[in-house]
């Protein structure tokens, strides 16, 4: 039961242009989601996080949207970089915080 | 601020047999989560330890179990070792107050 989805496996950017990674979900408990970057040999890294009171959270180069009606948030990342390559994943959680679902993850690749 | 470690990087195990992974949290934090990620797939939540209690269990078998010290350390057990548990075991540790999880390198088991 996939309850955090990522459709897109893979995404190709140039460096300096925006990058926007979707996630969907199917459970409306949620009420708290995140997204880490993972680096091969790494853990995932938190990035970014927004609760299900807000549409938006911003830090730096990173933008998450929420849009709880149609289950569905983004991160934006503007402008891309390099280093930004890695793999994306969203993550969601319900109230009591002892349990994260995760999207199987979208591996963007930006090109110099 | 000494980080999520774990042990062993890499094991190789044959089906039947018994294997312990190791995790130590990062400083301040009293929250253990184990995750399983299978290649191509996002972290599949395994089981959370609070003070060295059960705090919340996903879809596996009881041949995953787990243990939480009092230093706030962790251990995942997986007994009965089958091909389908060959995997990136990730350890992450949080504060119960907060929502961000922080994850470690991970453990590569691969079963014969």
């Amino acid at each position: 039961d996939q309850q955090v989805k990522q459709n897109s496996p893979s995404l190709s950017v140039q460096e300096g242009r925006i990058s926007i990674l979707n996630c969907d979900y199917t459970n409306s408990m949620f009420d708290y989601f995140l997204w880490y970057k993972k680096y091969p040999a790494e853990g995932p890294t938190f990035l970014i996080s927004i609760s299900s009171i807000k549409d938006k959270n911003e830090d730096g180069r990173f933008t998450v949207f929420l849009n709880k009606s149609a289950k569905h948030l983004s991160l934006h990342i503007v402008p891309s970089q390099p280093g930004d390559s890695a793999v994306y994943f969203c993550a969601a959680t319900a109230y009591n915080f002892n349990k994260f679902y995760f999207g199987s993850g979208t591996k963007l690749n930006v090109k110099p | 601020e000494t980080g999520v470690t774990q042990s062993p990087t890499h094991l190789i195990k044959t089906r039947g047999q018994q294997v312990t992974l190791r995790c130590s949290s990062q400083s301040g934090h009293n929250t253990v989560s184990w995750y399983q990620q299978a290649l191509g797939q996002g972290p599949q939540f395994i089981f959370q330890y609070y003070r060295e209690e059960e705090n919340g269990r996903g879809n596996f078998p009881p041949r995953f179990s787990g243990l939480q010290f009092p230093n706030y350390s962790s251990e995942l057990n997986v007994n009965a070792l089958e091909l389908d548990d060959s995997a990136l075991y990730l350890c992450a540790s949080s504060n119960i107050s907060y929502n961000e999880q922080f994850f470690g390198p991970g453990t590569r088991l691969t079963v014969l």
